[in-house]
């Protein structure tokens, strides 16, 4: 069974600082991990992807992430925030078998300071 | 490639009706999954087409659901009955079978938001 936590349902940064959201797995095999970005009312567009090739994932808009075995994290970070960052990220996972079904972790909400 | 296209995009009913939702995949992709993301939580899987083939339900998926995608090509979601905590965002999410590892990328929809009054 995998799942994935997020760490902070909100996180509020002031805009050109750093941006740090937390994600963790929880897996029997190495997952393929995601992060996602929703804006309200929308749908999820997929920011980055681990799929075992390389550890530092480098995905849009200036996001990204580092995969962790040792600590089973996988942390999004950004070095300098917009404000049009603020949003909902979402960390997921799914693995190579099966039907590929993603879990979701439970999502952080990104506030942007001016 | 339009993106994959969910209609409507917001639905409010009564209590006891039936809802249709549609999804439109992204042509030549051939697998289809259904989400619902309730308020403050992340989407939960519910169901899984390959071509027309439903393979997988989630137990969220009550008898009142019922999903399909007769050619393999759209999906409706139907509910029916609804009750008051049907209410949620219901995703659409596509993606093609490869052979390549890591091309595994699920492209969603825009959602249909539902509520139930």
């Amino acid at each position: 069974a995998q799942s994935v936590t997020q760490l902070g349902s909100h996180v509020s940064v002031s805009e050109g600082a750093l941006v740090l959201l937390r994600c963790n797995y929880s897996s029997s095999v190495p997952p393929y991990l995601f992060w996602y970005v929703q804006y309200p009312n929308q749908g999820l567009q997929l920011l980055l992807k681990y799929t075992s090739a390389a550890t530092l994932v480098k995905g849009i808009n200036g996001f990204e992430a580092e995969f962790k075995k040792s600590e089973t994290s996988f942390h999004l970070t950004k070095p300098s925030a917009h404000m049009s960052d603020a949003a909902e990220y979402f960390c997921a996972s799914t693995h190579s078998g099966g039907y590929q079904k993603v879990t979701f972790g439970t999502g952080t909400k990104l506030q942007v300071i001016p | 490639d339009t993106g994959v296209s969910q209609d409507p995009r917001h639905k409010i009913t009564k209590r006891g009706q039936n809802v249709t939702f549609r999804c439109d995949p992204i042509s030549e992709h051939n697998r289809l999954y259904w989400y619902r993301q309730t308020l403050g939580q992340g989407p939960e899987f519910l169901t899984y087409f390959q071509n027309e083939a439903q393979l997988e339900k989630s137990r969220l998926l009550s008898d009142r659901f019922s999903a399909e995608r007769p050619k393999g090509s759209f999906s409706t979601l139907e509910i029916q009955r609804t009750e008051q905590g049907d209410s949620a965002m219901y995703l659409c999410a596509s993606r093609r079978t490869s052979g390549r590892r890591g091309d595994n990328e699920q492209f969603f929809g825009p959602g249909t938001r539902l509520t139930v009054l």
